[in-house]
C-alpha cells in the first residue's frame, strides 16, 4: 500500500541511550514531516525538510537531528534520550510545504524513555 | 494557551445516532482548516479540508462548516458507525514566509456504542 512507512513501532530505551527512527514514503512527496504527539497535546512540529536537501528546525527540535537521505527517506535521530522525550512519533509527507493534495502520516513509533 | 481549541474532550454515542464536535481558533491569517480521524495506534487521516473561503464540506456521512467571522468550525458525523470511534483532530493552517504550518487541536475522542 502506499503511503509513510515508520520503523520501529515501539522502542524502549534507557536514559541516554541513541537511536534513529525511520521513514519511507513512496508518493515522490518534496517534503516530510517529524511531530511528536504528547497526551493532552496537539502535535507538535520537531523538524521539517521542505525537499532533498534541506532540513529546518520546527516548534520543539531541542535533542533531535534529522537527515533528509533522499527524496524518500526522513530519518529522526535522538542522541541521547531523556525521559521527556518519551511520546509517540510521526513521520509525514506532503507534495510541498503548502500542504497542497494534504499531508499523509505514518502509523506512528512509540518511545519509552526510562 | 493553544490556539486551536475542541470540545467536547471525549463524548460518548449510540450507534446510528448523530453528533457534532466543535472547533474553536485563534490563529489569523490561516489559509486552510483541516478535520482529522486518529484511529488508536494509528496516524491522522485527513477527513476534509476547507479553505478559508469555504463554508462547508462533505466527505460521506462527515460534514465540517467553517465560520470565519466567529472563528469556529464544526464537525458533524451522520448515523454514527462503531469503526466511527477514534479521536478527531481539528488542524488550522497557519500562513507563514516558509510555508504552511500546522496547528493542531488536542482531539475530541469519540465512543460509539450499541
Amino acid at each position: 500500500n502506499a503511503g509513510v512507512t515508520q520503523t520501529p513501532k515501539f522502542q524502549v530505551l534507557k536514559t541516554g541511550q541513541s537511536m534513529t527512527l525511520q521513514c519511507a514514503q513512496d508518493m515522490n512527496h518534496n517534503s516530510m514531516y517529524w511531530y511528536r504527539q504528547d497526551p493532552g497535546m496537539g502535535l507538535r512540529l520537531i523538524y521539517y525538510s521542505a525537499s532533498e536537501g534541506t532540513t529546518d528546525k520546527g516548534e520543539v527540535p531541542n535533542g533531535y537531528n534529522v537527515s533528509r537521505l533522499n527524496k524518500r527517506e526522513f530519518s529522526l535521530r535522538l542522541e541521547s534520550a531523556a525521559p521527556s522525550q518519551t511520546s509517540v512519533y510521526f513521520c509525514a509527507s506532503s507534495e510541498a510545504l503548502t500542504g497542497s493534495g494534504g499531508y499523509t502520516f505514518g502509523s506512528g513509533t512509540r518511545l519509552t524513555v526510562v | 494557551k493553544n490556539q486551536v481549541e475542541q470540545s467536547p474532550q471525549s463524548l460518548i454515542i449510540l450507534e446510528g445516532k448523530n453528533c457534532t464536535l466543535q472547533c474553536n481558533y485563534t490563529v489569523s491569517p490561516f489559509s486552510n482548516l483541516r478535520w482529522y480521524k486518529q484511529d488508536t495506534g494509528r496516524g491522522p487521516v485527513s477527513l476534509t479540508i476547507m479553505t478559508f473561503s469555504e463554508n462547508t464540506k462533505s466527505n460521506g456521512r462527515y460534514t465540517a462548516t467553517l465560520d470565519a467571522d466567529t472563528k469556529q468550525s464544526s464537525l458533524h458525523i451522520t448515523a454514527s458507525q462503531l469503526s466511527d470511534s477514534a479521536s478527531y483532530i481539528c488542524v488550522v493552517d497557519i500562513l507563514t514566509g516558509g510555508g504552511n504550518k500546522l496547528t493542531f487541536g488536542t482531539g475530541t475522542q469519540l465512543k460509539v456504542e450499541l
